[in-house]
Order: C-alpha cells, then sequence, then structure tokens
C-alpha cells in the first residue's frame, strides 16, 4: 500500500514554455503533499506543502508564481514550472501521507530538462 | 534550525562487511527520525523510522537504527551487507511541523 506515483517520468521542453506535473496517491487518500526538488548528487530540497484545498505553503527561496502548485483533491497534485529556463532543470519528486500520520510516501520522481 | 548531518558521503565495502552510516540532527525538540534508501533509477523506500519507544528500531532488509537522544545521532547499521545494498541512504528529521529535512545523503557501493 501507499504508493504514490508521478506523471511523466521525464519530460524535456524549450526555454519559456510551461510544464505540468502530476502526482497521484494510488490507494490512499493523500491530506497532504509535498513538491522536492533534487540535484545531482545532493540531498532533497523541500520546495512546498500543499493540503488539499488549501494553498501551497512555499520554502523561503521558491518562487511562488514560477512553480505553481495546485493540490485539488485528496488523491491529485500538480506542479506547473512555468516559463522554464534551463535552470530549472532537475529531477523534481513528490511526496504525500495522510491524516495524523507523520511517513511521507515518496513518488518515482520527474526528470526535467529545459533546452 | 532544523539540520541533518551525514558525515560519510562515500562508503565502499565488501560483501558480508558490516555498515554503519552516522546521522547526527540539530533540533531542541521532540523529533520524528526516518531513514530513507533510494536505490539506483528508483524512488526513494522507506528503511525505517523512530517516533517514540524502544530506542533501537528495526527495519526492512536487515537494517536497524538507534536513536541516542543525548547525542542527537540516529546511526544506520547493518551486520552483513549484500550487493542489492548499493543505494544512496538518506537520514531525515521531523520535528513539530510536517516537513522532512533531509541530510545529504551517503552512497553506498558494496563489491561482491
Amino acid at each position: 500500500g501507499a504508493v504514490v506515483s508521478q506523471h511523466p517520468s521525464w519530460v524535456i521542453c524549450k526555454s519559456g514554455t510551461s510544464v505540468k506535473i502530476e502526482c497521484r496517491s494510488l490507494d490512499f487518500q493523500a491530506t497532504t503533499m509535498f513538491w522536492y526538488r533534487q540535484f545531482p548528487k545532493q540531498s532533497l530540497m523541500l520546495m512546498a506543502t500543499s493540503n488539499e484545498g488549501s494553498k501551497a505553503t512555499y520554502e523561503q527561496g521558491v518562487e511562488k508564481d514560477k512553480f505553481l502548485i495546485n493540490h485539488a483533491s485528496l488523491t491529485l497534485s500538480t506542479l506547473t514550472v512555468t516559463s522554464a529556463h534551463p535552470e530549472d532543470s532537475s529531477f523534481y519528486i513528490c511526496s504525500a501521507s495522510y491524516r495524523n500520520t507523520d511517513t511521507q510516501y515518496f513518488g518515482p520522481g520527474t526528470r526535467l530538462t529545459v533546452l | 534550525a532544523q539540520s541533518v548531518s551525514q558525515h560519510n558521503h562515500h562508503v565502499i565495502l565488501s560483501e558480508a562487511a558490516s555498515l554503519e552510516l552516522g546521522c547526527n540532527y540539530s533540533y531542541g525538540g521532540t523529533v520524528n527520525l526516518f531513514w530513507y534508501v533510494q536505490y539506483p533509477g528508483q524512488h526513494l523506500q522507506l528503511l525505517l523510522k523512530y517516533f517514540s519507544g524502544d530506542p533501537l528500531v528495526k527495519g526492512i532488509k536487515g537494517f536497524e537504527a538507534e536513536f541516542i537522544k543525548s547525542k542527537f545521532s540516529f546511526n544506520l547499521r547493518k551486520p552483513s551487507v549484500q550487493w542489492s545494498d548499493t543505494a544512496e541512504y538518506f537520514c531525515a528529521v521531523k520535528g513539530n511541523t510536517d516537513k522532512l529535512i533531509f541530510g545529504t545523503g551517503t552512497r553506498l557501493q558494496v563489491f561482491p
């Protein structure tokens, strides 16, 4: 149980375009979803936390207008990278947890390459 | 602010050797502690976690970790590693918010 999926697993886009990444909890209702960014050979850096039906809480230094997060249902959250630039190229990972638990379940990640 | 340190960045072992990966955190309050593993090309998986109770926690695949509150440590151990344990290992801490703070990770390579 507690499976989280992400789509797409990888995406290549041109500079200036927008990319949407989906994160789904397949067998549980995720009251909270998290978005991370992982640079090569580095740790996961939390970008934002989103609760279903509420606005996301962004970490310091993360541009909320650039990284749009929507958590419209208990099984789906989306991250949209707007006007992507090469420096946005990274591995984006989501995780999900359900009410009153402290364990996060991670998705497989999405590799974004901006040309 | 919370932070997590993993001092071993890259560990190379032969099969059957014993493993201990260090994890230290800084946070004054009650913490929940986690070890995650990321096998090559795969997503993060939970190895084990500590919330309260017995400070020696058993996880999957023969791993265990010991919470030593006085040392702010949560070291990961395995008595005999296998080639299939080759992976990246991340220690993480959760304080009084929903946030997980990750260490920088330790890359473990096990040679047959």
